[in-house]
């Protein structure tokens, strides 16, 4: 079956570093990927998306490109502020095959220190 | 800005009870979806319906949990009877069709002990 493999967290940074949280994925189908974030007490919000291979979902800062050869999705920020400290989920759903339900990754814990 | 609503937020009850959770999906949106997040686990997909009709239950425990849509404004997540091991929390989403992958929105789920 599906599956989706992100790196353990937390991860630690100071504000304004670089931020990367790896994503990999297995798919029978061609799935669409997904980054979700939650915080403290509050469901996923949607951060950004992409539905074929090289596009590149963008959302607050916020990069991810779709790589089939590699099949990742990895997230990248710039210049990370404290206010993102949050758990971040990729995800996956291969509607194509009547998959529409979202396979979510262990999520990554982020805290970001001033 | 619209919104997916699930009640109760919170609700703690001793093993043997049942237990109704209760979602309200976006106006519009013909499809929502029942996950499950625990510490062990992650987050799970339980269920799905669209146009009010059950999908894909696969990942429910067929033997207590049951999951309906009695109309387009309410679905219902119901476990008879409870179990320690069920506490976790459970979150609503819904999402369009007609636009191929429309993304999913959540409710703040319900967080669920069972005692």
């Amino acid at each position: 079956g599906d599956s989706v493999t992100q790196m353990e967290g937390p991860v630690t940074l100071s504000e304004e570093a670089f931020l990367t949280i790896n994503c990999t994925y297995t798919a029978t189908g061609y799935p669409s990927l997904f980054w979700y974030v939650q915080y403290p007490g509050e469901g996923l919000q949607l951060l950004l998306k992409a539905t074929k291979a090289d596009d590149k979902g963008s959302n607050k800062g916020f990069e991810a490109t779709y790589r089939k050869e590699t099949t990742s999705f990895h997230l990248e920020k710039g210049s990370v502020q404290v206010s993102d400290s949050a758990v971040y989920f990729c995800a996956l759903s291969d509607r194509a095959r009547g998959a529409d339900g979202l396979t979510f990754g262990k999520g990554t814990h982020l805290i970001i220190q001033p | 800005d619209a919104r997916v609503t699930q009640t109760p937020r919170h609700k703690v009850t001793e093993m043997g009870q049942e237990v109704t959770m209760r979602c309200q999906p976006i106006l519009g949106h013909n499809t929502v979806f029942w996950y499950r997040q625990t510490m062990m686990q992650g987050l799970e997909l339980l269920a799905y319906f669209r146009n009010r009709a059950p999908l894909d239950d696969s990942g429910m425990p067929k033997d207590r949990f049951s999951a309906e849509m009695p109309d387009a404004t309410l679905a219902t997540l119901k476990i008879q009877p409870s179990e320690p091991r069920d506490s976790a929390v459970y979150f609503c989403a819904s999402g369009g069709t007609g636009v191929s992958n429309q993304p999913q929105h959540f409710g703040d789920g319900t967080r669920l002990s069972i005692l």
